[in-house]
């Protein structure tokens, strides 16, 4: 299936800085990129998504942006909080299914 | 508004058993999923399914079995557990198509001894 590679698997911010997480992906005909939190024995969450005619979407502190023809997608979030701890996961539509990266640990100490 | 439900929510079993976990949603949302997760390789689909007797196969379906009489439930059958099959799975859902949101289910963490 599409292969996702994201990158970086642990991160750690001071509260208030910001944190990125890159993801790039192997079918150019993928049109549909999300990202989800996941919270401690819970299950995946979506948060912001995109699709392929957009290059930027923002939601308050979350931000997302494409690049199709270098085939990545970041997740951009501003003044992190403690509450924003969590793993995140990007993924990509290609075909039947969604594929997912394998996540990253972000940590916000205060 | 229950949304999606799974159970149990832990299960132990034992090698070669037979293992169905369970996988609700009140939406009636047209497709379902299971997932697992595990250390390293992140979540990887099992099976899916667009509407009620309609399953197919995802990237790993080797060992489990699904079906999906009504449009609200799709259970996941593990017909002989295997060590290999010790994960956390998810169910998720989505409304009308694969690139509507994937709600997913709180997980079932189960352990095959």
């Amino acid at each position: 299936g599409e292969n996702v590679e994201q990158h970086p698997s642990t991160l750690s911010v001071q509260e208030g800085d910001s944190a990125v997480i890159k993801c790039t992906y192997s079918d150019s005909a993928s049109n549909y990129f999300p990202w989800y939190k996941q919270e401690l024995g819970k299950g995946p969450q979506l948060i912001i998504d995109i699709r392929s005619n957009v290059g930027e979407k923002k939601d308050q502190r979350i931000a997302v942006t494409l690049n199709k023809t270098a085939k990545h997608f970041s997740l951009h979030i501003t003044e992190t909080q403690p509450e924003d701890s969590a793993v995140y996961f990007c993924a990509v539509h290609s075909g039947y299914a969604l594929n997912f990266g394998k996540g990253t640990s972000l940590l916000v100490t205060p | 508004d229950a949304g999606i439900t799974q159970s149990p929510r832990y299960k132990i079993t034992e090698t070669g058993r037979q293992v169905t976990l369970m996988c609700h949603q009140t939406w009636s949302h047209s497709y379902m999923f299971w997932y697992r997760q595990d250390l390293g390789h992140g979540l990887r689909l099992i099976y899916y399914s667009a509407a009620a007797d309609i399953t197919d196969k995802g990237e790993v379906p080797d060992g489990y079995v699904v079906s999906r009489s009504k449009t609200e439930n799709f259970p996941l059958t593990l017909e002989s557990a295997t060590r290999s099959q010790t994960s956390v799975y998810f169910c998720a859902s989505s409304d009308k198509r694969l690139t509507d949101t994937q709600y997913f289910g709180p997980g079932t963490r189960l352990t095959v001894l």
